[in-house]
């Protein structure tokens, strides 16, 4: 089964406005970490923010917050007042606690912002 | 601040000759390294990983290996290239805190002809 499901391959946002990907994830260890990484066309994977599954709050990271909901097992990225830049590939992450340090990617989300 | 190293950039190798790819990670130490591979328009897959020095474990069966001959420094080899093994590989590093967060290199992409 899949550890993690990003069911959005493909998505388009206007300049300035709101947009959410989609995260899903599947694990029965209690303790585990997710995960967003950005991988424009250069090819490079840039952290973009984290939550801990024990996290009261949701992790917020400037224009960047996950909107983490544990019952659903869903960990969505939600980019504020979109930007041309933040055109790219957006992979979705998990750590499980007894698997040490070792991440589990989603197939990631193609996000086009249009002027 | 730490910085982490991968090359060569690009590489076009031939089927069944070697191959040698590095990374090394600056401003930090005894960090937890891995090599990834992600096929074209795909997510990452990792291929191994490393918690100290000599220490490697293998996630994915198959013609490479992987090396730690030093605390920063990782290695990825092969003895034959298979076109299979075309794709673009990164390297990261990540600290042993609870987070874990990865951090990466630039990448390599090499295609096997």
């Amino acid at each position: 089964a899949q550890k993690i499901t990003q069911t959005q391959p493909g998505m388009f946002v206007q300049e300035k406005e709101a947009v959410t990907l989609d995260c899903t994830y599947d694990t029965s260890d209690p303790s585990y970490g997710l995960f967003w990484y950005k991988q424009p066309s250069s090819g490079e994977m840039i952290f973009l923010i984290y939550q801990g599954s024990y996290d009261q709050q949701n992790a917020t990271e400037g224009r960047y917050s996950l909107n983490f909901q544990k019952a659903r097992k869903s960990a969505n990225l939600v980019i504020s007042a979109s930007q041309l830049g933040d055109s790219a590939m957006y992979f979705c992450a998990m750590r499980e606690w007894n698997q040490g340090g070792k991440l589990i990617f989603g197939q990631g989300t193609e996000l086009s912002v249009k002027p | 601040s730490q910085t982490i190293h991968q090359w060569p950039a690009t590489l076009v190798q031939p089927v069944g000759s070697p191959l040698s790819l590095e990374c090394t990670v600056e401003g930090t130490s005894n960090p937890n390294l891995y090599w990834y591979r992600q096929a074209a328009g795909r997510g990452l897959q990792l291929l191994f990983y490393s918690v100290g020095i000599g220490q490697i474990s293998s996630e994915v069966p198959q013609n490479l290996s992987a090396s730690r001959p030093q605390d920063r420094q990782f290695i990825l080899s092969s003895k034959k290239l298979l076109l299979s093994d075309s794709g673009f590989y990164l390297c990261a590093w990540s600290a042993g805190t609870s987070r874990y967060e990865q951090y990466f290199g630039p990448g390599t992409r090499l295609t096997v002809t």
